[in-house]
């Protein structure tokens, strides 16, 4: 079985700047979400999909990042402009389902620097 | 919303020893608690879990133990190996039927396990 993709593995950026990463989730998986880890810390939530509606974006700085899923598969995650502090590793994970105890599966992420 | 501790950051542990992992959370909807392991430049992979259903869980030399009344919930790794040196996260979620707004599964801060020979 295939699991998260997720790309670029790596960016570098100025400050200021915008960038953009993209997810494809584990084929069937209704649920997909948007994590933050920063380095030497666990991964933070940022948005929760169930197929192409937003169920919890209530960590996600709206004022510079977005995310969407429009056909309910892969989403992009974009932020705009990026500050020094966005420098982190920006984790995609996949589960079947949002009301269950299922497994959320990890993609490996990309590794995002703000110059 | 939910706060999850773990104890210890680092662990030093020599070759076939056996290494504990404590975490406790706040919120007493979390039904569900799964344990990460993630190399170092690696996503987070799933070692085991375990449902609010059920006080002990074992898989070879892994187990988890989980209290309920307590809030308790501790990783146990027996017969240590090289290849177990990682860092290993708890997490605790209350599921989107609970919230009614998703999935919510909050991480702790990580334990870096070494295993030496």
């Amino acid at each position: 079985e295939a699991g998260v993709a997720q790309s670029p593995r790596y960016k570098i950026i100025e400050k200021r700047q915008s960038v953009a990463f993209w997810c494809n989730p584990i084929s069937g998986h209704a649920t997909l979400y948007w994590y933050q880890q920063i380095l030497g810390q666990g991964p933070k939530l940022l948005i929760q999909f169930q197929n192409n509606g937003v169920v919890d974006d209530s960590q996600l700085p709206k004022d510079r990042f977005s995310a969407e899923r429009l056909k309910g598969v892969d989403s992009t995650l974009k932020i705009q402009p990026a500050k020094l502090e966005d420098s982190a590793v920006y984790l995609c994970a996949s589960s079947v389902d949002h009301t269950s105890t299922d497994t959320q599966y990890f993609g490996p992420g990309t590794r995002l620097t703000v110059l | 919303g939910e706060n999850v501790e773990q104890h210890p950051s680092t662990l030093s542990v020599q070759e076939g020893d056996s290494a504990v992992i404590k975490c406790t959370y706040s919120d007493s909807a979390s039904n569900y608690f799964p344990w990460y392991k993630q190399e170092l430049g690696k996503r987070p992979q799933l070692i085991i879990d375990i449902r609010s259903n059920v006080g002990e869980k074992k898989d070879q030399r892994i187990a988890v133990t989980l209290n309920k009344t307590a809030k308790h919930f501790s990783l146990h790794i027996t017969e240590t190996q090289p290849e177990d040196s990682a860092v290993y996260f708890c997490a605790a979620q209350v599921t989107g039927i609970l919230t009614g707004g998703g999935n919510k599964l909050t991480f702790g801060t990580g334990t870096q396990l070494k295993v030496e020979l």
